[in-house]
């Protein structure tokens, strides 16, 4: 019974398509997150989001946008894919908090995006 | 900007022994740091944390040490297992930031 669920784990499109990646969690958490592992590794946060308040890392590019039907899904919208978009993304919770917080953060598998 | 920074990519350790996993940060307002352990396919998972009021956390056979004027954690793993073979994160908070390093790919050889 995984608590962070993220779909598709892996997804291959063409560079200018617009995609989606999905995430849900059964935690019953508060934030939702979803983070971007880059070609040197880093995991960068992108968005972080409570049912009040979204809060966007300022150097995410505005094709990127989080769409939150409701606390348990966290879905990613990408728009105009580029070539540089190609990273595994991955998607986590936590009980409260916002980008700071003293607690832990449970993350999905990753979905590996590959733009060609 | 690396705040966060795991200087060794990779580590191989005989089983049995003891890993020593590094991280440095530069952020002096970071106050709380975790480690994470990743393996091959799957996403993080939390391991262990600590907060820069202590200097040292200890969990079974996994102890985080803080030297905060050297702004420097480490994570020990006392005895070494091959299921410990995974890559670990070292991550620290603080002032509504969370920053993550690149990860240490530790090899527990038995």
């Amino acid at each position: 019974d995984t608590a962070v669920s993220q779909t598709p784990k892996y997804l291959v499109t063409q560079m200018g398509n617009d995609k989606s990646i999905k995430c849900e969690q059964n935690l019953g958490h508060d934030t939702m997150y979803w983070y971007k592992q880059d070609s040197k590794k880093f995991l960068k946060i992108m968005f972080s989001y409570n049912n009040k308040e979204l809060i966007i890392n300022e150097t995410v590019p505005n094709r990127f946008s989080p769409k939150s039907p409701d606390k348990a899904h966290l879905n990613l919208h990408i728009n105009s894919l580029e070539l540089g978009d190609s990273a595994v993304y991955f998607c986590a919770s936590s009980q409260g908090g916002g980008p700071s917080l003293p607690g832990e953060l449970f993350f999905g598998e990753g979905s590996r995006l590959t733009v060609l | 900007d690396q705040q966060v920074k795991q200087n060794s990519p990779s580590l191989s350790v005989q089983e049995g022994r003891i890993s020593i996993l590094n991280c440095d940060y530069t952020n002096s307002m970071f106050d709380y740091f975790l480690w994470y352990k990743k393996y091959p396919a799957e996403g993080p998972t939390f391991l262990i944390s600590i907060s820069s009021i202590k200097d040292k956390n200890e969990d079974g056979r996994f102890t985080v040490f803080l030297n905060k004027s050297a702004k420097h954690l480490s994570l020990h793993i006392v005895p070494s297992q091959p299921g410990d073979s995974a890559v670990y994160f070292c991550a620290a908070t603080g002032n509504n930031d969370m920053r993550f390093g690149a990860g240490t790919r530790l090899t527990v050889k038995p």
